[in-house]
């Protein structure tokens, strides 16, 4: 089975600038996460979809963060501006239905300078 | 709002010498426990994981968890670690039949050869 696919694998932007993100879950599942790793803590829960609509998304910093599945399918996370604290690894888990384990991408490491 | 703590950041151990990290949570229903381990450059992989029954759970790579309802905990253990264990660990809970993952902070662990 393959895997959740994300890319780009590293960004380096500047503060101000924006940037996208871009996961593919594996396929069937329906519940699609995004986390936000800062470094030396755990991971934070960003959103969660169900298909193509949205579950939990109170963490999401909306006044610059936006994120979309629109087919169900694939999600991207967008970042508009980015400041210095966004600094993190994205990581995108998906999950075929409640109580199973996630499976999580390798995750998009950010930069902001 | 669920929380999970991880009561040490850093271990260093040498090789065959047991392992054991703490992990509690607060969350007063049913809950579901993971383990999931992150090698240097990889992506977090599920260890180990508890839905119900046995209490004892045993995972890949030799490591097991037990869970002790009383204590709020879900410990991780191995018996004799190698160099190869060397990653960091985070311990996990979501409400059953739930949803979001919550994340405690990570321990890392350095097995010295």
């Amino acid at each position: 089975e393959a895997g959740v696919a994300q890319s780009p694998r590293y960004k380096i932007i500047e503060k101000r600038q924006s940037v996208a993100f871009w996961c593919n879950p594996i396929s069937g599942h329906a519940t699609l996460y995004w986390y936000q790793q800062i470094l030396g803590q755990g991971p934070k829960l960003l959103i969660q979809f169900q298909n193509n609509g949205v579950v939990d998304d109170s963490q999401l910093p909306k006044d610059r963060f936006s994120a979309e599945r629109l087919k169900g399918v694939d999600s991207t996370l967008k970042i508009q501006p980015a400041k210095l604290e966004d600094s993190a690894v994205y990581l995108c888990a998906s999950s075929p239905g409640l109580n199973y384990g996630y499976t999580f991408g390798s995750g998009t490491r950010l930069t902001v300078v | 709002a669920q929380s999970v703590s991880q009561h040490n950041h850093h271990v260093i151990l040498s090789e065959a010498a047991s392992l054991e990290l703490g992990c509690n949570y607060s969350y007063g229903g049913t809950v579901n426990l993971f383990w999931y381990v992150q090698y240097p450059g990889q992506h977090l992989q599920l260890l180990l994981k508890y839905f119900s029954g046995d209490p004892l759970v045993k995972g890949i790579k030799g490591f097991e968890a037990e869970f002790i309802k009383s204590k709020f905990s879900f410990n991780l253990r191995k018996p004799s670690v190698q160099w190869s264990d060397t990653a960091e660990y985070f311990c996990a809970v979501n409400k059953a039949a739930g949803n979001k993952l919550t994340f405690g902070g990570g321990t890392r662990v350095l097995v010295k050869p």
